[in-house]
């Protein structure tokens, strides 16, 4: 099964505050993590991308948290500011051929107020 | 270094027509992947093209179908629209076939039928 679970739906965040989006995953085949960022218009963007040999990764205000043992992978936005308002998504992919693909979470729209 | 292009932007057919859609990766670039974003399906991977070759392929009906050409340049087709057809079609390119390679998004075309 290579289904990536996404939530929230959607979030609502003071300017300032902590941005927190989860993910899950099934497959264990699956070895690079990234997220992507995009906004109305415009194709996603990487954002920060993790595997998992490392249980975090930070990179400025962005960090990947990521729980091998529960398959699952979460993204801390620290200080979180209006420009951040976007839409959030969580991948996943493998080394296997069948498997490079990004399998994509459902993503998450995030609202940043000022 | 210019970013992926991909043309039209936007394209409005009917159900029964066809349709093809075109993206130029990143120069250097040699993988070029195709994916559907819809609302209610989210992102979804179709195919990927490798120096010509179709290196993977998604869950999706014969009706879609892609090439690469010597350039990298990559078309896809979509034949027999649907309505359920109607989504963005990104397209993503990267340096090489491997997962860790990031993948750059351009900003899709919006494929709308009637």
């Amino acid at each position: 099964q290579q289904q990536v679970k996404q939530s929230p739906q959607s979030l609502i965040v003071q300017k300032g505050g902590i941005s927190i989006i989860n993910c899950a995953y099934e497959n264990t085949a699956f070895d690079y993590f990234p997220w992507y960022q995009q906004f109305p218009g415009k194709g996603p963007a990487l954002l920060i991308a993790i595997r998992p040999d490392v249980s975090e990764k930070k990179e400025g205000r962005f960090t990947i948290s990521f729980n091998k043992s529960a398959k699952q992978f979460s993204l801390h936005i620290m200080d979180s500011q209006p420009g951040d308002s976007a839409t959030y998504f969580c991948a996943a992919s493998g080394v296997d051929t069948g498997r490079r693909a990004l399998t994509f979470g459902s993503g998450t729209r995030l609202q940043v107020q000022p | 270094k210019a970013g992926v292009t991909q043309t039209p932007r936007y394209l409005i057919k009917t159900r029964g027509q066809q349709v093809t859609l075109s993206c130029s990766p990143i120069s250097g670039h040699r993988s070029v992947s195709w994916y559907q974003q819809t609302p209610g399906q989210g992102l979804q991977f179709l195919f990927e093209y490798f120096s010509e070759t179709q290196r993977n392929k998604g869950n999706f009906p014969g009706r879609f179908s892609g090439r690469q050409f010597s350039n990298s340049r990559s078309e896809m087709n979509v034949s027999t629209l649907e309505l359920g057809d109607s989504a963005l079609y990104l397209c993503a390119s990267r340096s090489g076939p491997s997962s860790y390679n990031e993948q750059f998004f351009g900003p899709g075309t919006r494929l709308t039928v009637l």
